[in-house]
């Protein structure tokens, strides 16, 4: 079955750590994006990508860093310059990046600080 | 610039009865609007979107929206919901010129027997 795949479900950060999470889509999809989620609270944008080599900052992307290199992959790496990272994250995908189309969601990543 | 407000944070609803989650919608173009699913610890499920057409559509698992332009409303419901309806939902916006949607604050169903 065609899906997105995050990993890994659960990650612990170190103070001053670098940490990478992966997403994976088997879809086709051209579009991805990164979303973080903090409770009570919707979805705030942090990059997404229309296509391969080019991604974008969203809302909140400070202290984080995307690479878009294949169409299958999109990872998120979360820098140190990230002073609150506590977050459950979302990857999703979207065929384009046109508006009609809806978004396809991993079942995310939780980070935790040690 | 377009946003999306949920109007209940928390619904609480006995089993056999009627819900209806309330979504206000506010942007300076055309927009599309979505309602999607999360159950605890995954991520989003579409439940349904409106595009264009008919003001009322429909989705999966008996829920329903309508869309309400001079509202500016798309408030979910289904007649008759069960346990498992038990989640977060969320309604989003993203307009017609732009790829980007905005997704409200959610609000919880907690359907009880």
């Amino acid at each position: 079955d065609g899906g997105i795949t995050q990993s890994p479900k659960y990650l612990f950060r170190k103070e001053g750590q670098n940490v990478t999470l992966s997403c994976e889509q088997n879809l086709n999809h051209d579009a991805m994006y990164w979303y973080r989620q903090d409770p009570g609270q919707g979805l705030r944008l942090i990059y997404y990508s229309q296509i391969v080599n080019d991604f974008q900052k969203g809302d909140i992307a400070e202290g984080y860093s995307v690479s878009r290199e294949k169409k299958e992959s999109f990872p998120l790496t979360v820098t140190s310059a990230q002073k609150n990272p506590t977050a459950f994250y979302l990857c999703a995908s979207s065929k384009s990046h046109r508006g009609d189309q809806p978004q396809h969601f991993g079942d995310g990543t939780r980070l935790s600080i040690l | 610039a377009q946003s999306v407000t949920q109007l209940d944070s928390q619904v609480p609803v006995f089993e056999e009865a009627p819900v209806e989650l309330r979504c206000n919608y506010s942007s300076s173009v055309s927009v599309y609007l979505f309602w999607y699913v999360q159950y605890p610890n995954q991520g989003l499920q579409l439940l349904l979107k409106y595009l264009s057409g008919s003001t009322l559509v429909k989705g999966i698992n008996g829920f329903e929206a309508e869309f309400n332009k001079s509202q500016t409303s798309f408030h979910l419901r289904k007649p008759s919901v069960h346990i498992s309806d038990t989640a977060e939902y969320f309604c989003a916006v993203s307009s017609t010129n732009a790829g980007k949607s905005t997704f409200g604050d959610g609000t919880t169903l907690t359907v009880k027997p």
